[in-house]
């Protein structure tokens, strides 16, 4: 199994630009969680989704970002525009309904200059 | 609502001595309970779960928990740290029911000392 796999790894975009990050959750898992790491706020929960529909996305931070997952091994997610405050690790995880045991992808550093 | 809290942002111990890292949680009910590790550059790894029976479960890379209901805690523990544990290590509360959302703690930093 190659697990939780993310693109790209790493981003570096100017304040203004659209920033587009990938997750390919593992195979057979119906549950995507998107996450922000930094070190002022932690690891927080932007987005979830089951069955390839949106749950909660309560800890999306604005209107500036969204998230979609057009079928089951695939999910994005979107900031634009883009501000420097979004430079974060953004990390993809994914599970099998009924588990609630969560596997993480490697996560995408994002810089915006 | 749920939270956790992790109360040592830094710990610091010397190779081969034993390791216990807090964890307290607040939820209304039996939790189901994580312990991850986040080397420098990588993902979260699980260590190791509670969600019911023995309250003393055992992960990997030699790693236990304990689950004390009375206080809270979750805390995790190692008999003998070895310098590749050092890393920073999350505690994760989930709900039991569909949402299969987790809360994480702010994390511990682990340095070990040769």
């Amino acid at each position: 199994d190659a697990g939780v796999i993310q693109s790209p790894r790493h981003e570096v975009t100017e304040m203004g630009q659209e920033v587009t990050l990938r997750c390919k959750p593992i195979s057979g898992h119906n549950s995507l969680f998107w996450y922000r790491q930094t070190m002022m706020r932690g690891l927080e929960l932007l987005i979830y989704f089951n069955n390839n529909v949106p749950i909660d996305d309560s800890g999306m931070p604005e209107d500036r970002f969204s998230a979609k997952m057009p079928n089951a091994s695939f999910s994005t997610l979107k900031i634009q525009p883009s501000e420097p405050r979004d430079s974060a690790v953004y990390f993809c995880a994914s599970t099998r309904l009924g588990s609630n045991e969560q596997f993480f992808g490697p996560g995408t550093r994002l810089t915006v200059l | 609502a749920q939270s956790v809290t992790q109360p040592d942002i830094h710990i610091t111990v010397s190779e081969g001595a034993s390791l216990e890292l807090r964890c307290n949680y607040s939820y209304g009910a039996t939790p189901y309970l994580f312990w991850y590790v986040q080397s420098p550059g990588q993902g979260l790894q699980l260590l190791l779960k509670y969600f019911s029976g023995d309250t003393l479960v055992q992960g990997i890379k030699g790693f236990e928990a304990e689950f004390k209901r009375s206080q809270s805690s979750f805390n995790l523990r190692k008999p003998s740290v070895h310098w590749s544990d050092a890393a920073e290590y999350f505690c994760a509360v989930g709900r039991m029911d569909s949402s299969y959302k987790l809360i994480f703690g702010s994390g511990t930093r682990l340095l070990v000392r040769p």
